[in-house]
């Protein structure tokens, strides 16, 4: 059964680094989407991404953070500058075609950890 | 804006008894219902999807959940658990009118199934 998959699972860096997060969707799916997830917390939205642009980012989803699509495989989150708040699971999801109801398939999540 | 509330953080329950996870949520608009579970190491799977219709939705692996309106709320039920049901369980909403695919999600539910 077609997944999406996620690298690293496991990320640790330091605070005011940049990082990538990586993730490969389902590979006839149109929509993606980045969630995260802060310890004790809960799941919470922070972009989707159709057609080479964003369609829906949340008020988390600030300058610092960005999107891409830069093959037809990869879809990536990057941080620009880590802050100690940053660390979090944060999960890739994508969804085959455009209406509202259809499924979001998620990844197994790559937990950062920003020192 | 919505908000989803699941009541308990944690269920522990025996094999073959039944088990009801409760989920509340509040919202500005019309709503469609999602309950994901997750395993461990693996991302979130989607149960079950309540869009229109019957207010009884049946999901995956025995699960289902009954929409009330009255009481904006979206339960989860099973009349006989495994072992292999432990997991965490997330309940959702996301907007129907507006078209937006961001899930909401509650804070979860970890259901642990003791022999």
């Amino acid at each position: 059964e077609p997944e999406v998959t996620q690298t690293p699972s496991h990320q640790v860096t330091q605070m005011g680094q940049e990082v990538i997060l990586r993730c490969v969707p389902i590979s006839n799916h149109l929509y993606f989407y980045w969630y995260r997830q802060i310890l004790g917390q809960k799941v919470e939205f922070l972009v989707s991404f159709y057609n080479n642009e964003i369609s829906e980012k949340s008020e988390i989803f600030d300058d610092q953070f960005s999107v891409e699509r830069p093959d037809g495989s990869n879809f990536t989150l990057k941080i620009r500058s880590t802050k100690l708040e940053d660390s979090a699971m944060y999960f890739c999801a994508s969804s085959a075609i455009r209406i509202s109801t259809d499924t979001q398939y998620f990844g197994p999540g790559t937990r950062l950890t920003v020192l | 804006a919505q908000s989803v509330t699941q009541l308990d953080s944690q269920v522990p329950v025996f094999e073959e008894a039944p088990v009801e996870l409760r989920c509340n949520y509040s919202s500005s608009v019309s709503v469609y219902l999602f309950w994901y579970v997750q395993y461990p190491n693996q991302g979130l799977q989607l149960l079950l999807k309540y869009l229109s219709g019957s207010t009884l939705v049946k999901g995956i692996n025995g699960f289902e959940a009954e929409f009330n309106k009255s009481q904006t709320s979206f339960h989860l039920r099973k009349p006989s658990v495994h072992i292999s049901d432990t997991a965490e369980y997330f309940c959702a909403v996301s907007e129907r009118t507006t078209g937006r695919r961001a899930l909401t999600f509650g804070s979860g539910t970890r259901l642990q199934v003791q022999p």
